[in-house]
């Protein structure tokens, strides 16, 4: 089956740590996204990829980081210099050129800092 | 820049009852247009879009028109069910000045639909 998957579910962090969020996807798709989602502000972009070896800042980067060293992996690194980090953490894809604008979303991972 | 702005919620409805929740837009150019779902604990599902003016998206029930006039994107659906109770995203995608779209969406914040037997 294809699809996005995020790992994992649920992730708990210590203030001052790093954490690294998994995403992965096998639907041959050029483009990735990270979002926060917080509660009652809708999604916010994190981070974008629009093709290997490249990646653009969103809205709300500080205190993140990428990579995309592979099509089908995406991999969001929380740092210690994000303030806020506890959220839902949405990854997304979708084909690239054309009118193919729609994104597909994994199921999430809700990091807490304990 | 781009914004979306949702109407207020959270909306309860009963049973079999109409649902409006009402979605407007601030963009330039001619951005497609989304409505996304959420159900607890779970990543977002495209219910459905629009790509230009006019255009009428429809899935499962649910509807909603691309009005370039109001700039509006309501969504509608004649009888819900409880298992429509999720959260339901309005959202725009850029575009650039060729009219290609980077694929980055603006999302409105969201409105928790409740529905009761």
């Amino acid at each position: 089956d294809g699809g996005i998957t995020q790992s994992p579910k649920y992730l708990f962090r210590k203030e001052g740590q790093n954490v690294t969020l998994s995403c992965e996807q096998n639907l041959n798709h050029d483009a990735m996204y990270w979002y926060r989602q917080d509660p009652g502000q809708g999604l916010r972009l994190i981070y974008y990829s629009q093709i290997v070896n490249d990646f653009q800042k969103g809205d709300i980067a500080e205190g993140y980081s990428v990579s995309r060293e592979k099509k089908e992996s995406f991999p969001l690194t929380v740092t210690s210099a994000q303030k806020n980090p506890t959220a839902f953490y949405l990854c997304a894809s979708k084909r690239s050129g054309g009118n193919t604008d729609t994104q597909y979303f994994g199921p999430g991972t809700r990091l807490t800092v304990l | 820049g781009n914004s979306v702005t949702q109407m207020e919620g959270p909306v309860t409805l009963s049973e079999e009852a109409f649902l409006t929740i009402n979605c407007t837009y601030t963009a330039t150019g001619y951005p497609s247009l989304f409505w996304y779902v959420q159900y607890p604990g779970e990543g977002l599902q495209l219910l459905l879009k629009a790509t230009k003016a006019d255009d009428k998206g429809s899935n499962k029930g649910f509807e909603a028109t691309y009005r370039k006039e109001t700039t509006s994107f309501h969504l509608e659906k004649g009888s819900v069910q409880v298992s429509d109770s999720a959260v339901y995203f309005c959202a725009l995608s850029d575009l650039n000045a060729g009219g290609t779209s980077y694929g980055k969406l603006t999302f409105g914040q969201g409105t928790i639909l409740t529905v009761h037997p």
